[in-house]
């Protein structure tokens, strides 16, 4: 089945550092990536929606100037927290979109966990 | 008031119990309704999907969905320790190919020995 590869799965970083976490897609083309976030026993909430070689749709509420997306290819999406703050701290997936009807259309990724200390 | 509610639990069983998990939503537009099973700080699997109204069966898993009511369900029979997860139910209303999911809160569930 679909597969996609996320990295890292966990990250330690200083307070006002960038930090960047990769999603690729292993056996299909995705379109479209989403991005979410989760914190500690809640849902996931959606972040942005990026479609390859196109700008993000962020969601309401979500800086895009401190979540940087780039789609820059139908394989590889790319989340880059920007001067991360302890509040950034949290846990972050991806999910894409396989069009091609191979399988059903969400994959996830395995999720990175996020600290900033 | 949020599309998609889901009590968030925690759910505790006894192995080899049957497993009710439940969630309602209100936009009339969602077509395609998905569990999704999440275990700690792994990202979500895809347990079931179905289309509109029906029941779905696979293996000890059965969703259920009532259109009229806005009520959906994911049974699990025979519970395992296994099966101790958070569960995801999720929605989208263009299809399998395309649309944003939105997600209820999640169920946390136990199955203890």
């Amino acid at each position: 089945g679909a597969v996609v590869s996320q990295h890292p799965s966990w990250v330690i970083c200083k307070s006002g550092t960038s930090v960047k976490i990769e999603c690729r897609s292993l056996d299909f083309q995705a379109t479209t990536m989403f991005w979410y976030r989760q914190f500690p026993k809640q849902s996931l909430m959606l972040m942005a929606t990026s479609n390859e070689g196109s700008k993000a749709t962020y969601e309401q509420g979500v800086e895009k100037d401190k979540f940087l997306i780039n789609h820059a290819s139908l394989t590889l999406s790319t989340l880059t927290v920007t001067s991360a703050h302890p509040e950034d701290s949290s846990f972050y997936i991806c999910s894409a979109r396989d069009n091609s009807g191979a399988s059903y259309g969400y994959t996830f990724g395995s999720g990175t966990r996020l600290t900033v200390v | 008031q949020k599309e998609v509610e889901q009590d968030p639990g925690p759910l505790s069983v006894p192995e080899g119990a049957i497993v009710s998990l439940n969630c309602t939503y209100s936009n009339s537009a969602f077509q395609y309704f998905m569990w999704y099973r999440q275990y700690s700080r792994k990202g979500p699997e895809l347990l079931m999907y179905t289309y509109s109204s029906g029941n779905k069966e696979d293996g000890r898993f059965t969703a259920q969905v009532d259109k009229s009511s806005k009520y959906i369900s994911l049974f699990i029979r025979d519970s395992q320790p296994s099966d101790s997860a958070t569960y995801l139910c999720a929605t989208n209303a263009g299809g399998t190919s395309y649309g944003k999911l939105t997600f209820g809160q999640g169920t946390i569930l136990t199955v203890h020995p």
